[in-house]
């Protein structure tokens, strides 16, 4: 079965600190796309990283690709509160036409 | 800045009525979704269309939902009849092409009684 697992699901974290979020996914894929979804709302674009290796930043956010490990990660510097939302991974993949799989999300709190 | 419309914001509806959500996507985009995304979990695709014609509807309840795009514009997902297990939020989203970053619209909320 075709999966993409984020972990944390949950993180809570304190403002001015670091962290990770981690995107595996099962399929081969030279593509994944990072969103951002405030609660209530609709889906925003923040990354597309197109092959291994790939790395975009933007502002306090980071993101890489390894295509080998089928592994991306979503690096956060100096959290703010405004970075409260959930986040999701997708991928998309080959399979007669290209399919989309989005992750599980990972909801971020970042506390004053 | 160009968006993707949907329309209605919200829906509620009883159990084994008809309903439908209308999209219009940004001017030009060639490829549409629409995707459905339950509380507390990731979008999942319903169907794909690349101008007027269906490239994916595999995850598509295909006896109670259809979804068309008539002239490669604006596209109507229908259900009918609603379950209670539909409620949902019902995303649109167009890109330049398929493998392009994707647009959202505002989405739609099911409420099924």
């Amino acid at each position: 079965e075709l999966k993409v697992e984020q972990n944390p699901l949950f993180l809570s974290m304190q403002e001015g600190k670091n962290y990770t979020i981690y995107c595996n996914y099962s399929t081969t894929s030279d593509r994944l796309y990072w969103y951002r979804q405030d609660p209530g709302k609709s889906l925003e674009s923040l990354f597309v990283l197109l092959s291994n290796g790939a790395v975009k930043q933007e502002g306090r956010l980071m993101a890489s690709l390894d295509t080998k490990a089928r592994l991306s990660t979503l690096h956060i510097t100096a959290a703010v509160h405004d970075l409260s939302a959930t986040y999701f991974c997708a991928v998309d993949y080959l399979s007669g036409t290209y399919k989309y799989i989005f992750g599980t999300g990972t909801r971020l709190k970042v506390l004053a | 800045e160009a968006e993707v419309a949907q329309s209605p914001r919200y829906k509620i509806t009883e159990k084994s009525q008809a309903v439908a959500f209308w999209c219009d996507p940004i001017s030009g985009h060639a490829t549409l979704y629409w995707y459905r995304q339950i509380l507390g979990q990731g979008p999942e695709l319903l169907v794909q269309f690349q101008d007027e014609s269906v490239v994916d509807d595999s995850q598509l309840p295909k006896d109670r939902f259809s979804a068309e795009r008539l002239k490669g514009v604006d596209s109507t997902l229908k259900i009918q009849p609603a379950e209670l297990g539909d409620s949902a939020m019902y995303l649109c989203a167009s890109s330049t092409g398929r493998r392009n970053i994707q647009y959202f619209g505002a989405g739609t909320r099911l409420s099924v009684l």
